[in-house]
C-alpha cells in the first residue's frame, strides 16, 4: 500500500539558513508524482513543488527544491534562505498512478517548521 | 489564491444535523477531490469526481455523500453529524492529466459539531 513518512514532527531553522525536510514514500506504482504543500497557521494548503517519478532532474521552484532519490524512495524538500514567513506545517504527498484521470493524494503526517530571527 | 473557492468558511452545527459544503474548482479543471483534515486522522482523501462522474472513493463514511454538477461545482453532504466529524474539509481541483498533475486546494471549510 502507498505510504508517505515524515519523520520530523518539528524543525527549527535560523533565518537566512537552508533547511531540509525529510520525506520517504512507498509505492509499487512505476508512475507517480510527489508533492510538497505548505499549511500556514491560517489553514490553507499551498502547493509548493511537484516531482514526477520519471523526471530525471530535481524540481525547483524559487527557493524550494526537491531532492528526489528514486532508489531510496525519498523526496526531501530543501528551502534555501529561510524567511520568517516560512514558519508553517509542511506536508509531503504522493499521487498514485494517473490513469483514468484518477490520483488521490496520500499525505504524510507533516513537519512543523519554525524559523527563528 | 489558488482559484478554488469553498463556502462556507466556518460552520458550527449540532450533533444529528446535516450540512452541505460547496466547492467551485479552478477554471478548466475537471477533477474535484474532497479531503478531511483532523488532528487524529491527519489529511485523508474522501472522494473524487471527474467531469460529473465519481472516479474514486476513500474512507468516506456512509453518512457522507457528494456530487459534481454540470457546471463542475461540487457539494459534500454530511448528515447525522457526530462530534468526531469536526474537522477542516478541503476541496481540491486538478486539470486533466495531459495538462498537469498538481492539485490546488481551496481555503477549506472548518466544521465544528457541538
Amino acid at each position: 500500500a502507498q505510504k508517505i513518512t515524515q519523520t520530523q514532527p518539528g524543525m527549527f531553522v535560523q533565518e537566512k539558513e537552508a533547511v531540509t525536510l525529510d520525506c520517504t514514500y512507498d509505492t509499487s506504482d512505476q508512475s507517480y508524482g510527489l508533492f510538497w504543500y505548505k499549511q500556514p497557521s491560517s489553514g490553507e494548503m499551498i502547493f509548493l513543488i511537484y516531482q514526477g517519478s520519471y523526471d530525471e532532474q530535481n524540481a525547483t521552484e524559487g527557493r524550494y527544491s526537491l531532492n528526489f532519490q528514486k532508489a531510496r524512495k525519498s523526496a526531501n524538500l530543501v528551502i534555501s534562505a529561510s524567511q520568517l514567513g516560512d514558519s508553517a506545517m509542511y506536508f509531503c504527498a504522493m499521487r498514485e498512478a494517473f490513469y483514468n484521470q484518477g490520483g488521490k493524494l496520500i499525505f504524510g503526517q507533516g513537519t512543523e517548521l519554525s524559523v527563528k530571527p | 489564491d489558488s482559484g478554488v473557492t469553498q463556502t462556507p468558511k466556518h460552520l458550527i452545527t449540532a450533533t444529528g444535523q446535516r450540512v452541505t459544503l460547496r466547492c467551485s474548482p479552478r477554471s478548466g479543471d475537471l477533477s474535484v477531490y474532497w479531503y478531511q483534515q483532523s488532528l487524529d486522522q491527519g489529511l485523508q482523501f474522501l472522494i473524487q469526481y471527474y467531469n460529473g462522474e465519481e472516479r474514486a472513493k476513500g474512507n468516506i463514511l456512509e453518512r457522507f455523500s457528494a456530487q459534481q454538477f454540470p457546471d463542475l461545482h461540487s457539494e459534500l453532504n454530511l448528515s447525522s453529524l457526530e462530534l468526531g466529524d469536526s474537522a477542516l474539509y478541503f476541496c481540491a481541483s486538478s486539470p486533466p492529466v495531459d495538462r498537469g498533475y498538481e492539485q490546488y486546494f481551496g481555503p477549506g471549510t472548518r466544521l465544528t459539531v457541538t
